[in-house]
């Protein structure tokens, strides 16, 4: 998987809208660019994910640069429960060559912590 | 929908014993299931992948003698820790990979197990 890059933390308060940055200049045309997040002793839920367009669901929100080579996940208003490491992950949607794994590789994330 | 059930939460053993920590699929059948373990303030790390009826591939590093990985069913896989030692102690996080689903379909995670060896 190509490399992506966060920053280490961030800060938000409480109700207040959040934006997670994330690069990914390497990024290669049949690239997806997933979300993940892990909260405090639990293992990692899935956020969104996409290819080129601006996705909503209803847990957040993902705008991706005109050139892919960045993309912003988005959480409207912040709650306490929202305080986890989130992660950025490349994923080529033709899989691993000659492989038939699925796997996720894991970078450091961001981690957010919300403020009441 | 799409939940992955893992236990037990938490175990506490003495080193040199071994510890069993199954990983379910509840609601669907995985294809393959992934074993991650994760030391205290760092990232995921990937220690195998097993496909159901067949051997688990193990990460560099990892010994698969002291990894033991069973993927008996579609359902169900286990990873035994063999002979525990302190340096094994660690939370251990399995993931699936719902059969039939695309590479970009997202992975189901378990809640992880907290391994504390004494």
């Amino acid at each position: 998987d190509a490399k992506t890059t966060q920053p280490n933390s961030m800060e938000s308060n409480e109700e207040e809208p959040v934006h997670l940055p994330c690069n990914h200049s390497t990024i290669s045309g049949t690239d997806y660019i997933h979300w993940y997040r892990q909260l405090p002793s639990q293992g990692p839920e899935y956020v969104i994910h996409g290819l080129t367009s601006n996705v909503n669901n209803r847990m957040a929100s993902l705008a991706i640069a005109e050139d892919r080579k960045s993309s912003t996940l988005i959480l409207h208003r912040a709650t306490l429960r929202d305080a986890a490491v989130y992660y950025c992950i490349l994923r080529d949607v033709r899989g691993p060559v000659g492989a038939g794994s699925y796997q996720l590789t894991f970078g450091k994330g961001t981690k957010l912590s919300v403020i009441p | 929908g799409a939940v992955v059930s893992q236990h037990p939460s938490w175990v506490i053993c003495k080193s040199g014993t071994s510890v069993k920590i199954e990983c379910r699929s509840l609601d669907f059948q995985a294809t393959t299931m992934f074993w991650y373990r994760q030391f205290p303030k760092q990232s995921l790390m990937l220690m195998a992948t097993s496909n159901e009826g067949s051997k688990a591939t193990y990460e560099q590093g990892v010994e698969k003698d002291k990894f033991l990985i069973n993927h008996a069913s579609l359902t169900l896989s286990t990873l035994t820790v063999t002979s525990a030692h302190p340096e094994d102690s660690s939370f251990y996080i399995c993931s699936a990979a719902r059969q039939g689903s695309s590479y970009n379909s997202p992975l189901h995670f378990g809640n992880g197990t907290r391994l504390t060896v004494t």
